[in-house]
């Protein structure tokens, strides 16, 4: 199974202030037809996760253009400009590349 | 609108089975895969496993074969997942989610709760 390792695991953060969490795969996401499986999905507290960022770096419908993913292989990151205290949640990796799909272990995004 | 919608919360004894159901309606049904996913209290997110709506095929997480069943109702537009031989660590919300992008829509989630 290809293993999914997120960092950091907490990260307090100011209004207006950057984020950023980093996501690393055991081994290459590359896809047989060339894509990259990697998404970033946001869980506010109580809620089910929702789909922010895929193949890497594509928003979502309905995502603000504050969130933003990068990375190839097996290195990923994504950034919130600014964070806004809507985000405060966990944010998870996932790669859709192998089965089975496999997850982070969440960063939990939280206002200092 | 576009949406998912499971069964209710079910609290059921060691050992016994349960099945949740995923209903999906502003979209065609049979166009994505379905996955399963569930999350322990307090926990992070497992995949359990996938069916495709058009001709029931599934594969499930090593974790879950023996114990875990998949099923589709096209005339409902209905997932189905069936787990058995139910222990105190299966206790978790199990979400149901598809989409062209694996999850771009999620079902609200059903708390399995397993109590002697």
């Amino acid at each position: 199974d290809i293993v999914m390792t997120q960092t950091p695991l907490s990260s307090p953060v100011t209004l207006g202030q950057p984020a950023s969490i980093s996501c690393r795969s055991s081994q290459s996401l590359v896809h047989s037809d060339g894509n990259t499986y990697l998404s970033w999905l946001q869980q506010r507290p109580g809620q089910p996760p929702r789909l922010l960022i895929y193949k890497i770096s594509n928003r979502f419908s309905g995502v603000p253009d504050r969130f933003s993913g990068s990375g190839a292989g097996t290195d990923f990151t994504l950034k919130i400009s600014r964070v806004e205290a809507e985000d405060v949640g966990v944010y998870y990796c996932m790669q859709a590349t192998q089965f089975p799909l496999t997850f982070g272990q969440g960063t939990k995004v939280e206002i200092k | 609108q576009v949406q998912l919608v499971q069964s209710g919360a079910e609290v059921k004894k060691p050992g016994a089975s349960v099945k949740v159901s995923c209903k999906a309606s502003g979209y065609t049904f049979t166009s994505y895969y379905m996955h399963w996913v569930r999350q322990a209290p307090g926990q992070g997110l497992e995949w359990m496993g996938i069916i495709n709506p058009s001709g029931g095929s599934t594969s499930y997480a090593q974790k879950f074969q023996g114990r875990v069943t998949m099923t589709r109702d096209t005339s409902t537009s209905t997932v189905y997942m069936e787990l058995s031989s139910l222990r105190s660590e299966d206790t978790a919300v199990y979400y149901c989610g598809s989409g062209p992008n694996a999850f771009d829509i999620w079902g609200q989630g059903t708390m399995v709760t397993v109590s002697s």
